[in-house]
Parts: structure tokens; C-alpha cells; sequence
């Protein structure tokens, strides 16, 4: 069975600066890891997503994620914070395996403020 | 592309009514249809999978007759709350996924409020 732990449940950061959301995953496969926000009382939007390919994954609204097996982190970062970041970050593993992918389990969230 | 549509975005009804909510898939058809579960300030909960024309894999403690799940084309699913009480409030969640080699991703509705009076 795979797990996801995010290491913050909030984070606040001013406007410009960087943003950094921890996220350490347990699987017993390769896993696949995926990125999502979730803006109050909205659905959720995938960032990235990392399957196996180039460790380094880049994904929307200028954030970008890097897998690093042997710290078991998929850390999500972005170099310059914007206002319209603020939101919840979900941190999510997947077997990777399965060919119906019904075994994605998520991090409790992180909560991102974003200072003026 | 890869858009998830639920409709209603948020429902009232008395205690002891059923609600059905509805989650489509526009531009892509679903192999495979979630249906979560989110408390506030929390993170989701996976009630339970479909896929078309089959019957749906519940999660442990989840009620299979209370959430009824329905998955009768490759672009629509339906979850009904039957004899809805104030504690099934919450906002449902719905996603899909079409296979892509061996992994897949999950293309999230909007989300569903449902409030039990």
C-alpha cells in the first residue's frame, strides 16, 4: 500500500518569494505522483504529475516538482509566489501500476497564504 | 481538454430525500469514474470506483446502499444519496480517467455541496 505525508499543514509566504510545499510518499512500486490545488469551493486542477519519466517535472502556473527516490520526497516548488496561488495543495501517489488507476491516496493538504 | 462536469454545484434537501448528482466527462470518454468525499478542511476520501456497464468497487465503510452509483455510458456517472441525513453533508467530488499505457490521471469536477437539513 502506498501513503503520502505533507509535511505542513499551512504555509505562508510573502508575494514574490519562493514557495516551497514539502511531500514525502511511501509505495511499494514505482510510484506515480501527482501535484493538485484546490481553490475554495472548487474542484480540483492537476499542477504535474510524475510517471517514471525525467525526475525533474514541470508543470502549470510555473511550479515544478522533483522526484528524488532515495529521500522518498516529491517536493512542489515554485521560484516566485503570486497572490493567486493562495489555495490547498494536495500531494498524491498512485501504484503507478494498475491500468485502472483506483488507488491514489492523498495527503491531508497544505494550506498556502499568500502575503501582499 | 480532459473537463469534468457535476451537476448540481450545490443541493439543500430535507432529511429522509434522495439526491442524485451527476458527473460527466465532456471531451474525453472515462474508462473509470471516483467518487470522492471531502470534509471541511480535509483531504479526500475515495467512496468508491466505476467502471462502465459494471457494478462499482465500494471502500471499506462506505455503505454500498445508502451511495448508489450508477456508471451507464463512458461519459456519465451518478451517485445518489439515498435517505439523505444531516451527517452525509459535505461536498462530493467526482473524477475521471482514461488509460493512457499504464498510468493514468484523474480529471476532477467541480465538486458538489450537498447540505442535509
Amino acid at each position: 500500500a502506498q501513503s503520502v505525508t505533507q509535511l505542513d499543514s499551512h504555509v505562508s509566504v510573502s508575494e514574490g518569494t519562493p514557495v516551497l510545499l514539502r511531500c514525502n510518499y511511501s509505495s511499494s512500486y514505482s510510484p506515480s505522483l501527482f501535484w493538485y490545488v484546490q481553490h475554495p469551493n472548487k474542484g480540483l486542477q492537476l499542477l504535474l504529475k510524475y510517471t517514471s519519466a525525467a525526475t525533474l517535472v514541470k508543470g502549470i502556473n510555473g511550479f515544478e516538482a522533483e522526484f528524488k527516490k532515495s529521500e522518498t520526497s516529491f517536493h512542489l516548488t515554485k521560484p516566485s509566489a503570486h497572490m493567486s496561488d493562495a489555495a490547498e495543495y494536495f500531494c498524491v501517489v498512485s501504484n503507478g501500476y494498475a491500468y485502472n488507476n483506483n488507488d491514489m491516496r492523498f495527503g491531508a493538504g497544505t494550506r498556502l497564504t499568500v502575503k501582499p | 481538454g480532459a473537463v469534468v462536469s457535476q451537476h448540481p454545484s450545490r443541493v439543500i434537501c430535507k432529511s429522509g430525500t434522495s439526491v442524485k448528482i451527476e458527473c460527466r466527462s465532456l471531451d474525453f470518454q472515462a474508462t473509470t469514474m471516483f467518487w470522492y468525499r471531502q470534509f471541511p478542511k480535509k483531504s479526500l476520501m475515495l467512496m468508491a470506483t466505476s467502471n462502465e456497464g459494471s457494478k462499482a468497487t465500494y471502500e471499506q465503510g462506505v455503505e454500498k446502499d445508502k451511495f448508489l452509483i450508477n456508471h451507464a455510458s463512458l461519459t456519465l456517472s451518478t451517485l445518489t444519496v439515498t435517505s439523505a441525513h444531516p451527517e452525509d453533508s459535505s461536498f462530493y467530488i467526482c473524477s475521471a480517467s482514461f488509460a493512457t499505457g499504464h498510468t493514468d490521471t484523474q480529471y476532477f469536477g467541480p465538486g458538489t455541496r450537498l447540505t442535509v437539513l
